[in-house]
């Protein structure tokens, strides 16, 4: 079975700072993705970023990167320059191999992130 | 761009109520999905559709039943509302199991 853990239920970033939300995962599938989702009060998820497992390099799109540390099992978030906007809640979220034909994401709990001024 | 759509917004049933949830995507994916969020507990599966015509059950498929009958729509039936059936729930849909899900802005559901 997939778990996901997110072991900061809040977190309070300075505007500009960079902020890590941290991510755990367990699964014993060789191949496996990883995302990020971002949910803002007004309650849609909407995507960040993704990791494949045999991925080399660790991911990056804008100012959000994916700090993949395979042996650990972690996949953290690293947020550069927070804005305001950024106030919102985190899921990480781990889509295991395909069983038959499909597979389904497995959630983390969440992390809501604050940027103060 | 209209991506998922998702209707109604927000309903609010009576146990033992019917309602049917709608879930619509513009994007020509195959792969559809229901999930729920509850506090503290993250996003949960309910049913899956990998194309036209098929469905298949996730981790919390009870009490709910689906329909695929055209592929760009995913149907979330509620035959006989509970209130632990109270939750906001989420269509996403993907291009492949390895791409990213896109998801719709939630239905609201309480059931008094």
């Amino acid at each position: 079975a997939q778990k996901i853990t997110q072991t900061q239920p809040g977190m309070f970033v300075q505007e500009k700072e960079a902020v890590t939300l941290d991510c755990t995962y367990d699964t014993s599938d060789q191949s496996y993705g990883l995302f990020w989702y971002k949910q803002p009060s007004s309650g849609e998820m909407i995507f960040l970023i993704y990791q494949g497992s045999y991925d080399e390099q660790n991911a990056t799109e804008g100012r959000y990167s994916l700090n993949f540390q395979k042996a650990r099992k972690s996949a953290n978030l690293v947020i550069s320059a927070s804005q305001l906007g950024d106030s919102a809640m985190y899921f990480c979220a781990m889509r295991a191999t395909p069983t038959g034909t499909a597979s389904k994401l497995t959630f983390g709990t969440g992390t809501r992130l604050q940027v103060t001024l | 761009n209209a991506g998922v759509t998702q209707t109604p917004k927000f309903r609010v049933l009576k146990t033992g109520q019917s309602m049917t949830l709608l879930c619509a995507q513009d994007m020509n994916h195959e792969y559809m999905y229901w999930y729920r969020q509850d506090p503290g507990m993250g996003l949960r599966l309910i049913h899956y559709s990998v194309g036209e015509g098929t469905t298949a059950k996730g981790e919390v498929p009870d009490g709910y039943n689906v329909s695929r009958l055209k592929k760009q729509n995913f149907l979330l039936g509620l035959e006989s509302a509970a209130p632990s059936q109270t939750s906001v729930y989420f269509c996403a849909s993907s291009w492949t199991v390895y791409q990213p899900q896109h998801f719709g802005d939630g239905t609201r559901l309480s059931i008094l």
